[in-house]
């Protein structure tokens, strides 16, 4: 089995200050690491992954993650938020089961940018 | 191609009336997926396919849900008999197959549902 934890539902973060929105995983076996952003009555949009090598992932919109495996943890950053940044992050893990790929998300956090 | 569509966006529907909803894909992806996101949670894997085939419809909620994709391009999500609780969205999301399901999924604005 497989989860995932977004240990902040909300966070609110002032225009142009730094951000860290928190997730840890579990899982018995190795897993592919995502991050999905959701603006308002929109889809899913794909920040960034990790699949492997280097720990340190660089996204899109200036977001960044660090995989940390002894701790089981995917953090999401970005040193200096803004307005439009506003929105909903999904911190997803996915592993090969049966032939596919059994992908399970967070429940996400909601980033509140006070201008 | 614009991206993933879905049609309805939005859906009022009274208890125990069937729905229907419908994907187009991305038109060169071959892999075509079904989610279900709740208020306050992530999205739920329902169901996928590569091209026609239905390769996963274990996590679909109940009998109650059935998906196609008849000609491998477009798809539709058919719930029977709807009860409150099965009000969402539901997101339809696409790619090309490869060894990481998910590596390029597109997904859609997704079909929100809301049965009174």
């Amino acid at each position: 089995a497989q989860s995932v934890t977004q240990l902040d539902s909300q966070v609110p973060v002032f225009e142009e200050a730094p951000v860290e929105l928190r997730c840890n995983y579990s899982s018995s076996v190795s897993v592919y690491l995502f991050w999905y952003v959701q603006y308002p009555n929109q889809g899913l949009q794909l920040l960034l992954k990790y699949l492997s090598g280097s720990t340190l992932v660089k996204g899109i919109n200036g977001f960044e993650a660090e995989f940390n495996k002894s701790q089981t943890s995917f953090h999401l950053r970005k040193p200096s938020v803004h307005i439009s940044d506003t929105a909903e992050y999904f911190c997803a893990v996915s592993r090969n089961s049966g032939g596919y790929q059994k992908v399970t998300f967070g429940i996400g956090t909601k980033l509140q940018v006070i201008p | 191609d614009t991206g993933v569509s879905q049609d309805p966006r939005h859906k009022i529907t009274k208890r125990g009336q069937n729905v229907t909803f419908r994907c187009d894909p991305i038109s060169e992806h071959n892999r075509l997926y079904w989610y279900r996101q709740t208020l306050g949670q992530g999205p739920e894997f329902l169901t996928y396919f590569q091209n026609e085939a239905q390769l996963e419809k274990s996590r679909l909620l109940s009998d109650r849900f059935s998906a196609e994709r008849p000609k491998g391009s477009f798809s539709t999500l058919e719930i029977q008999r709807t009860e409150q609780g099965d009000s969402a969205m539901y997101l339809c999301a696409s790619s090309l197959a490869g060894e990481i399901l998910l590596t390029e999924a597109f997904f859609g604005q997704g079909t929100r549902l809301t049965v009174v």
